[in-house]
């Protein structure tokens, strides 16, 4: 059984601090790996996409990747109240996404 | 500029009764998705779909029918509603899943079903 593993939360954060979320995969074979949004009541948006170890930045978005490690994480720099929602890490497993249950993120004010 | 909708938004329906909840894409993507969110487990595939008259089972089919005649219309049915069919359900489309492609997966803005 091929899994996604996700904290969780509520992670809550101050306005303006970093945010880092983490998700670990079975799947050693997994090639791809994603991160989405999802506000209450919402669908599921894309944030970011990566392939290859080590960082990729988009904004204030930073994904990590380890294979070795089988880790993925999403940081979020200068946190704002609009950043809170649940972050969902999907990997890809044989054509398919596997899915995380989802972080859920506060930012405070 | 649709891009992918669902209908109906909301549904009350009995114990036993089928219910068809319909997708539809303007994108003519390729591939497309059937998932259900429950609290606690995430998303989980139902079936999906490569091209029109092409589907395939995910982690949780029973109990689900589908059909794709066309490109652009993705339907899914249960036919003997059960309460654990109660859920949020999103249809979600990819232009593809070549293994080393983005895949993005664009979703529909959900339908949540209660069955009673």
């Amino acid at each position: 059984q091929k899994e996604v593993e996700q904290n969780s939360g509520p992670l809550s954060v101050p306005e303006g601090a970093i945010a880092s979320l983490n998700c670990t995969y079975s799947d050693r074979g997994s090639q791809s790996f994603f991160w989405y949004r999802q506000y209450s009541g919402k669908s599921p948006e894309l944030i970011m996409f990566i392939y290859s170890n080590g960082d990729k930045e988009d904004g204030r978005f930073t994904a990590q990747l380890n294979k070795a490690s089988q880790y993925v994480s999403l940081l979020i720099r200068d946190s704002q109240p609009s950043d809170s929602a649940t972050y969902l890490c999907a990997v890809k497993s044989n054509y398919q996404l596997i899915w995380g249950a989802g972080t859920k993120l506060i930012i405070k004010p | 500029d649709a891009g992918i909708t669902q209908s109906p938004r909301y549904k009350i329906t009995e114990t036993g009764r089928q219910v068809t909840l319909m997708c539809h894409q303007t994108w003519s993507h390729s591939y497309m998705f059937w998932y259900r969110q429950d609290l606690g487990h995430g998303l989980r595939l139902i079936y999906y779909s490569a091209a029109a008259d092409i589907t395939d089972k995910g982690e949780v089919p029973d109990g689900y029918v589908v059909s794709r005649s066309k490109t652009e219309n993705f339907p899914l049915t249960l036919e003997s509603a059960t309460r654990s069919q109660t859920s949020v359900y999103f249809c979600a489309s990819s232009e593809s899943t070549n293994f080393q492609g983005a895949d993005e997966q664009y979703f529909g803005p959900g339908t949540r079903l209660t069955v009673t």
